[in-house]
């Protein structure tokens, strides 16, 4: 089974600032990855798809990036309604959702 | 607009039985590969299930894989999830998604507790 390792496990950061979260994979998993966010209370939201892939109506601020076992969520300048867990999500080889990485304001 | 309702969920017994079901409305769900994935109280999200659009091909995680089975009625538009011998770690809140290249959407959730 591939195992998905987001890092860091929690992240304190100022509005404005650029960030990035980091997710990796035991085995390539060939860009087969999505991002998700999950705001306190409420249910997941899709943001990324495909590695790099931005759905839709989702602010432009968000990024994704990487391949092989290495991937990237970046936030180029976070903003207040961003705080909420981000989860990384391998479907290449069987179904695996990272630990999440919970995105705090400093 | 886009709805998936969970309902079934509730409190029961270890090795106990429970059959959660998924209504969509407002998109195609036969064209739809359709999940389970639960949520257990401050955790993380966990994949259990999915079934293909035709019925075609399931996969469990290992987790549930012999107690879980995972169903749907296209003609009802209706994801099923059968829960057998269940057991205290499956206590969770469960989620339906619809998967055309990613979860593009989300059932609010229906919380499972297995408690003596």
């Amino acid at each position: 089974d591939i195992q998905m390792t987001q890092s860091p496990p929690v992240l304190s950061a100022s509005v404005g600032d650029r960030v990035t979260l980091s997710c990796k994979a035991s085995q390539n998993i060939n860009k087969n990855l999505d991002w998700y966010q999950q705001k306190h209370g409420e249910t997941p939201k899709l943001l990324i798809y495909y590695t790099n892939n931005l759905q839709t109506g989702i602010p432009s601020r968000f990024s994704g990036s990487g391949s092989g076992t290495d991937y990237t969520l970046t936030i180029s300048s976070l903003q207040p309604e961003d705080v909420a867990t981000y989860y990384c999500y391998q479907y290449n080889s069987g179904y695996t959702f990272g630990a999440g990485t919970k995105l705090e304001l400093k | 607009e886009v709805q998936l309702v969970e309902s079934g969920g509730g409190l029961v017994q270890p090795g106990s039985s429970l059959k959660l079901s998924c209504v969509a409305s407002g998109f195609t769900f036969s064209s739809y590969n359709m999940h389970w994935i639960r949520q257990a109280p401050k955790k993380g999200l966990e994949w259990i299930a999915l079934i293909y659009y035709d019925s075609s091909k399931k996969y469990y995680a290992d987790s549930v894989k012999g107690r879980f089975t995972i169903s749907r009625d296209s003609s009802k538009n209706t994801l099923y999830l059968e829960m057998n011998s269940l057991r205290s770690e499956d206590t969770a809140m469960y989620y339906c998604a619809g998967d055309y290249g990613g979860f593009h959407y989300w059932g609010q959730g229906v919380m499972v507790t297995v408690s003596p």
